[in-house]
């Protein structure tokens, strides 16, 4: 079975700040998918970032960066000074790979972290 | 636009009366699939298909059904609502084609149902 945890519940934080959510996995598939996606206020859910277990170079974007860490089975997402249009809900997600046995990928959730984000 | 578009999107009926949230994808996306989300529980997987004529149960399944007929349209029905099903529903497609797209599921925007 897999599961993701996101420990923080919610985090807020002052505009300019950085901040951290984490985003710990279990899988018993060797290779897979892993996703952020945010939800703002008006409910729609935003694809952010898709890495595959294979590749563990980490990726910036902007004011975003992840940390991908197979060996802590973890995926975190640094958001660089953080603004007022950032807060939103941020889910992190695991994907089974094609071909990996079975007939559904689908994208197991986290439960979310809410990042509210002050002026 | 490639999208995937739910109507309605917000939606109070009353408990037994039979209603239909309809999904549409422009993407030719195979694989199609509907979640809820809920306080404390968070997103859930309801139903999926892998293409047309082929669907299954996610894991909450019950009160729901869905039909694949054309590639492009997967739309969930509630033959019987109950206010359990007080929900927010999204729809979401993907291709498991290689790509930098590739297997990303794509969300619609989302169907608020209220159930009384």
């Amino acid at each position: 079975a897999q599961k993701v945890t996101q420990a923080q519940t919610e985090i807020s934080v002052v505009e300019k700040e950085d901040v951290t959510l984490d985003c710990v996995y279990e899988t018993r598939d060797t290779t897979y998918y892993l996703f952020w996606y945010k939800q703002p206020p008006s409910g729609e859910l935003v694809f952010l970032i898709r890495r595959n277990s294979f590749d563990e170079q980490n990726e910036i974007s902007g004011r975003y960066s992840w940390n991908f860490q197979k060996s802590t089975s973890s995926f975190n997402f640094t958001i660089t000074a953080s603004q007022v249009v950032d807060s939103a809900v941020y889910f992190c997600a695991l994907r089974r790979y094609p071909g990996s046995g079975g007939s559904n990928y689908k994208l197991t959730f986290g439960k979310g972290t809410l990042l509210t984000v002050n002026p | 636009e490639a999208q995937v578009t739910q109507n309605p999107r917000y939606l109070i009926t009353v408990t037994g009366k039979k209603l239909t949230v309809t999904c549409s994808q422009n993407m030719n996306h195979e694989y199609m699939s509907w979640y809820r989300q809920d306080p404390g529980l968070g997103l859930r997987q309801i139903y999926y298909s892998m293409n047309v004529e082929a669907t299954d149960k996610g894991d909450v399944p019950e009160g729901y059904k869905v039909s694949r007929k054309e590639k492009r349209n997967f739309p969930l029905i509630l033959e019987s609502p109950s206010p359990n099903q007080t929900s927010l529903y999204f729809c979401a497609s993907s291709s498991p084609l290689k790509g930098s797209g590739a297997n990303v599921l794509t969300f619609g925007a989302g169907s608020r149902l209220t159930v009384l």
